[in-house]
């Protein structure tokens, strides 16, 4: 079992519709991550919250939108989406260390669920 | 910015085999990880093996082993006696240290399918 649960598994949602995504991580992490995976392309990091800092991609649309209320539950809000964006959707989380230019912090792998897999139609 | 290439789509290999995965990577801090993660065709990603760029000594766990040739700027993934459930997607990837968060989070190359053939 994955320390790291995606609900719903499977989404299928039609342009206009507006719906979230859930990311709960029982592994005690202080960092969660949105990717992206699309058929053929590598994953695209959408979104981190780390040590309460976020950082987005710039490439990535308004219409999604995330929500981090505590360092176990991460939320992607979508809506008004485009066909494109059918994708697989991951969250993952790690345990990261405070500390400034730490050498340390790199060797923990990110946790990964299962993913969503979302179709617009 | 750092940037990971895996140049096979796709690999085949017998049952019983050894395969290895290619990945370059490119970066200029002295400092990163480098990881391997598998996913099967659920969706999951499992991770596999990591090797840090001051590790002496290349990373092995059970039947994986990273090849890492620094100068070259290589971790390629073996995998020895091959199983039928090693079919799946490989994805290589790289982490910076801290000191800016989005460096921390992972850099992924485009993956290898492998399939392991009776």
């Amino acid at each position: 079992e994955t320390g790291v649960t995606q609900t719903p598994r499977h989404l299928v949602m039609g342009m206009t519709n507006k719906k979230s995504l859930k990311c709960e991580q029982h592994l005690g992490h202080n960092a969660m991550y949105w990717y992206k995976q699309s058929a053929k392309k590598p994953l695209e990091l959408m979104f981190v919250y780390s040590l309460e800092e976020r950082v987005e991609n710039n490439s990535v649309p308004s219409r999604f939108s995330p929500e981090c209320p505590n360092s176990s539950h991460l939320f992607l809000h979508l809506h008004t989406l485009q066909p494109e964006d059918s994708a697989l959707y991951l969250c993952t989380s790690s345990h990261e260390v405070e500390l400034i230019a730490s050498n340390i912090d790199y060797n923990s792998p990110l946790h990964f669920g299962n993913g969503t897999r979302l179709t617009v139609t | 910015a750092q940037k990971i290439t895996q140049t096979q789509p796709g690999m085949f290999v017998q049952e019983k085999e050894a395969v290895t995965l290619d990945c370059t990577y490119d970066t200029s801090d002295p400092s990163y990880g480098l990881f391997w993660y598998k996913q099967p065709s659920s969706g999951e990603m499992i991770f596999l093996i990591y090797q840090g760029s001051y590790d002496q000594q290349n990373a092995t766990e059970g039947r994986y082993s990273l090849n890492f040739q620094k100068a070259r700027k290589s971790a390629n993934l073996v995998i020895s006696a091959s199983q039928l459930g090693d079919s799946a997607m490989y994805f290589c990837a790289m982490r910076l240290p801290s000191g800016d968060t989005g460096r921390r989070a992972l850099t992924f190359g485009s993956g290898t399918r492998l399939q392991v053939q009776p």
